[in-house]
């Protein structure tokens, strides 16, 4: 079936550093692909997606570029900040009409001073 | 504001006990979903609806029950409480695919403990 693998975290990082959350997937057809944010006590928000092969999805200085030849839809963002910490949690649409997502295991990033 | 509610934001059940979870949307969404949450896991599916009126199993739907009498309202219930089901429970909801769909909207989750 359908998965979704990220990097085990957590992640730590100094503000202003680089950051590359990695994300692989296993799917059959061409699912949409998408980045979703949990902030600690909160639900999980849309952070981007991507509905094809080579789109780059966008928002608040976070990347992902749709790799069809790799399989991976990476985030990234040039230069995160101290409120950046969240767990972040790769997603692909099932195919069908069902809607279904199936997501990854979700990956902590702290971010310090 | 818009979104999705979910009701109650934590509870405390004993082993055994019966409880429903709330979920209630206002934008008009055909999909709703019910997630549980577990540390290492990321998001397991247990039930969802494409419409009102119908049902779906997901990856995880045994020892929870549910409905979608009403549109705007997802309703989750637990029939006899059982440790293994103490989790964070998310709701969500989405448009139908190909009208921006697939972007859900989440709840902000039912944290519950059962002793």
């Amino acid at each position: 079936g359908d998965s979704v693998t990220q990097m085990e975290g957590p992640v730590t990082l100094s503000e202003e550093a680089f950051l590359t959350i990695n994300c692989t997937y296993t799917a059959t057809g061409y699912p949409s692909l998408f980045w979703y944010v949990q902030y600690p006590g909160e639900g999980l928000q849309l952070l981007l997606k991507a509905t094809k092969a080579d789109d780059k999805g966008s928002n608040k200085g976070f990347e992902a570029t749709y790799r069809k030849e790799t399989t991976s839809f990476h985030l990234e963002k040039g230069s995160v900040q101290v409120s950046d910490s969240a767990v972040y949690f790769c997603a692909l649409s099932e195919a069908g009409n069902t809607g279904k997502l199936i997501f990854g295991q979700g990956t902590t990033l702290q971010v310090k001073p | 504001n818009a979104g999705v509610t979910q009701t109650p934001k934590f509870r405390v059940l004993k082993t055994g006990q019966s409880m429903t979870l709330l979920c209630a949307q206002d934008m008009n969404h055909e999909y709703m979903y019910w997630y549980r949450q577990d540390p290492g896991m990321g998001l397991r599916l247990i039930h969802y609806s494409v419409g009102e009126g119908t049902t779906a199993k997901g990856e995880v739907p045994d020892g929870y029950n549910v409905s979608r009498l009403k549109k705007q309202n997802f309703l989750l219930g637990l029939e006899s409480a059982a440790p293994s089901q103490t989790s964070v429970y998310f709701c969500a909801s989405s448009s139908l695919p190909g009208q921006g769909g697939y972007g859900y909207t989440f709840g902000s989750g039912t944290r519950l403990t059962v002793v």
